[in-house]
């Protein structure tokens, strides 16, 4: 399969910080999603951006697939950002289209 | 992009006994999936589930365990079959279409299971 490593880990940030979450893959990608999954396990999809850059808000994320890595950006943090963030992404040429998932990112914004 | 709905959203089942998940997805897609998530854990894929033929299940699981169906392309069930308290898990389908999407994959809300 294709390896996803995501960083950091874990993030604390007081409400207001901006941060940015980090996502590599090993191999090329017809596909790059970023989900938040809310404290009640609801996976959100974010973003669908295998290429390029993309904004929604408060949130904005950037693939540069030849380099195989893509940034999350949050802007003015709110206590609703906490939860994990996920990356997932699809290998080029795979005709099966599965989703492999990085270990996620732990925000947690504190008041 | 598709919207899916999943229930049960929760259950707590006795071991030995066998639990159905159903997903709806509000337009055809081509593709469902089924993912396991453990406490902590990152989404494990548990199987493709295939349009009117058996479903391709990932190394570690197998039909006995995890039953699936897919008689159309909007609709898709899990079993989760003589539980024991190691399924206790979060279980998520996904659906969606390969190739260029503006979208991607959606996922359903989720089953929170327990098995006692």
């Amino acid at each position: 399969g294709i390896q996803v490593e995501q960083s950091p880990p874990d993030l604390i940030l007081q409400e207001g910080a901006n941060s940015t979450l980090r996502c590599n893959f090993s191999d090329s990608v017809n596909n790059l999603q970023w989900f938040h999954q809310n404290p009640w396990g609801q996976l959100i999809n974010l973003f669908y951006i295998p290429s390029g850059t993309k904004q929604n808000g408060r949130l904005s994320a950037t693939t540069v697939a030849t380099e195989r890595y893509s940034l999350l950006y949050i802007s003015s943090s709110q206590t609703t950002d906490s939860g994990v963030y996920f990356c997932a992404v699809g290998r080029r040429g795979s005709t099966l289209g599965r989703l492999y998932f990085g270990r996620g990112t732990q925000l947690t914004v504190w008041p | 992009s598709a919207v899916i709905s999943q229930k049960p959203s929760r259950d707590i089942c006795q071991r030995g006994t066998s639990l159905t998940i159903q997903c709806q997805v509000d337009s055809q897609v081509t593709m469902m999936f089924w993912y396991r998530q453990q406490p902590g854990q990152s989404l494990t894929l548990i199987a493709t589930a295939n349009q009117g033929s058996e479903a391709t299940y990932e190394s570690g699981f197998v039909i006995d365990k995890f039953p699936i169906s897919r008689p159309n392309l909007t609709f898709s069930t899990l079993t989760v079959s003589n539980m024991s308290p190691e399924d206790s898990s979060i279980y998520l389908c996904s659906g969606g279409e390969t190739g260029p999407s503006n979208y991607g994959y959606t996922f359903g809300s989720g089953t929170r299971l327990t098995v006692v």
